[in-house]
């Protein structure tokens, strides 16, 4: 089974409109963490925000938050105000257990392209 | 603050031809290491990851080696290259709290 899942290949919003990004996961471990990156088309991977496990507040970080509902094991990235330069690939990452020499598991990525 | 470094940005190589990748970290002393590998519209797959000098440790059979002759720098090789060996290679290394992993610039390395 796919520990992490996102569904969405492909999505289009228009420049200042808010947009949602999906990802599901699935573990059995108690402490995990959950991370999300931006692939511009240079290639490099941009940390954008991290939700652990047993955070009681969903993360935010400037324009972009995290939909965290543990219940559902989901961690839906929420970008606010969308910028053309928001285009790019994002990918929902996960690393399971506490500590930090375990390795992150990445999904399959959602291209976003911002429109103006 | 904290930079790594990946070079060279690109590469092309016949089959069978060797192999060597660098990624150099500043800024920190004795981060965690990792090589990932990225085909051309895939998520990554983690290859290696170090923990100190001398240490590496496989996560994929295959015929890429890594070590780590200094604390930190972490070298991506191959004796000879396939034609699956093409992707895009990013080092990474962990920092912080959360200890996030923070990625180089990326090879693009291209087998032909």
């Amino acid at each position: 089974a796919q520990k992490i899942t996102q569904t969405q290949p492909g999505m289009f919003v228009q420049e200042k409109e808010a947009v949602t990004l999906d990802c599901t996961y699935d573990t059995s471990d108690p402490s995990y963490g959950l991370f999300w990156y931006k692939q511009p088309s240079s290639g490099e991977m941009i940390f954008l925000i991290y939700q652990g496990s047993y955070d009681q507040q969903n993360a935010t970080e400037g324009r972009y938050s995290l939909n965290f509902q543990k219940a559902r094991k989901s961690a839906n990235l929420v970008i606010s105000a969308s910028q053309l330069g928001d285009s790019a690939m994002y990918f929902c990452a996960m690393r399971e257990g506490p500590h930090n020499t375990d390795k992150l598991i990445f999904g399959t990525g959602t291209r976003l392209q911002v429109f103006p | 603050s904290q930079t790594i470094h990946q070079w060279p940005a690109t590469l092309v190589q016949p089959v069978g031809s060797p192999l060597s990748l660098e990624c150099t970290v500043e800024g920190t002393s004795n981060p965690n290491l990792y090589w990932y590998r990225q085909a051309a519209g895939r998520g990554l797959q983690l290859l290696f990851y170090s923990v100190g000098i001398g240490q590496i440790s496989s996560e994929v059979p295959q015929n890429l080696s890594a070590s780590r002759p200094q604390d930190r720098q972490f070298i991506l090789s191959s004796k000879k290259l396939l034609l699956s060996d093409s992707g895009f290679y990013l080092c990474a290394w962990t920092g912080g709290s959360t200890d996030t992993q923070y990625f180089g610039p990326g090879t693009r390395l291209t087998v032909l």
